[in-house]
């Protein structure tokens, strides 16, 4: 079955301990990204990956890092959280990163940093 | 820059109601439009999208959406709403280089 995903679904942490949360597509794509959806605020980009080894900031980078050694994996690092990144995080992926193709998303990850 | 506006945060129908939700773009030229649900715990999966040719766009799930340049919106359409449908809604518009999410429409279904 083609699908993105994330781990873990949830997670709770305390300022400061750094984190990573995964995620991996099984459908080949080449472009990967990483959302944070907040109230009232939709779906803000984080980082996105048009192929391996080649990564770029979105809207929201502060904070993050990100890295693409394999097409499929595209994990998510925070390396010191603070609590205004609480959030709802979604990895997407498309065919090739062109804008009128579909993302797919993950099932999302709720973090909460304490 | 390109933005979306959803005016509606919250909207309620009863089951068996037409729907219709707004979506309001800024953008210069054509856009790429597209319309997501994100069901309860669940990710986005896309309903339809846009890109050019006849603006009555279809989609799965009973969707449609017409695309109104003169209005710059894009608004989201069913004619009978089931009770599987309570979700939120994003709306979204791209370019090349670009792709925004409105805030959402959350959708409730009343029996």
């Amino acid at each position: 079955e083609a699908q993105v995903t994330q781990n873990p679904r949830y997670l709770i942490t305390v300022t400061g301990k750094k984190l990573t949360v995964t995620c991996s597509q099984n459908m080949n794509h080449e472009y990967m990204s990483w959302y944070r959806q907040d109230p009232g605020l939709g779906l803000r980009q984080i980082y996105y990956s048009m192929n391996v080894e080649v990564t770029d900031k979105g809207d929201v980078p502060e904070g993050y890092k990100v890295s693409r050694k394999e097409k499929r994996n595209f994990p998510l690092i925070l390396e010191s959280p603070s609590p205004n990144q609480t959030s709802l995080y979604f990895c997407a992926s498309s065919f090739q990163g062109y804008f009128q193709e579909t993302q797919y998303f993950g099932p999302g990850t709720r973090l909460l940093v304490l | 820059a390109q933005s979306v506006t959803q005016p509606d945060i919250h909207i309620t129908v009863s089951e068996g109601a037409s729907l219709e939700l707004r979506c309001n773009y800024s953008y210069g030229a054509t856009p790429y439009l597209f319309w997501y649900v994100q069901s309860p715990g669940q990710g986005l999966q896309l309903l339809l999208k846009y890109f050019s040719g006849d603006t009555l766009v279809q989609g799965i799930k009973g969707f449609e959406a017409e695309f109104k340049r003169s209005q710059s919106s894009f608004n989201l359409r069913k004619p009978s709403v089931h009770w599987s449908d309570a979700a939120e809604y994003f709306c979204a518009v791209a370019s090349q280089n670009d792709m925004r999410f409105g805030a959402g429409t959350r959708l409730t279904v009343k029996p």
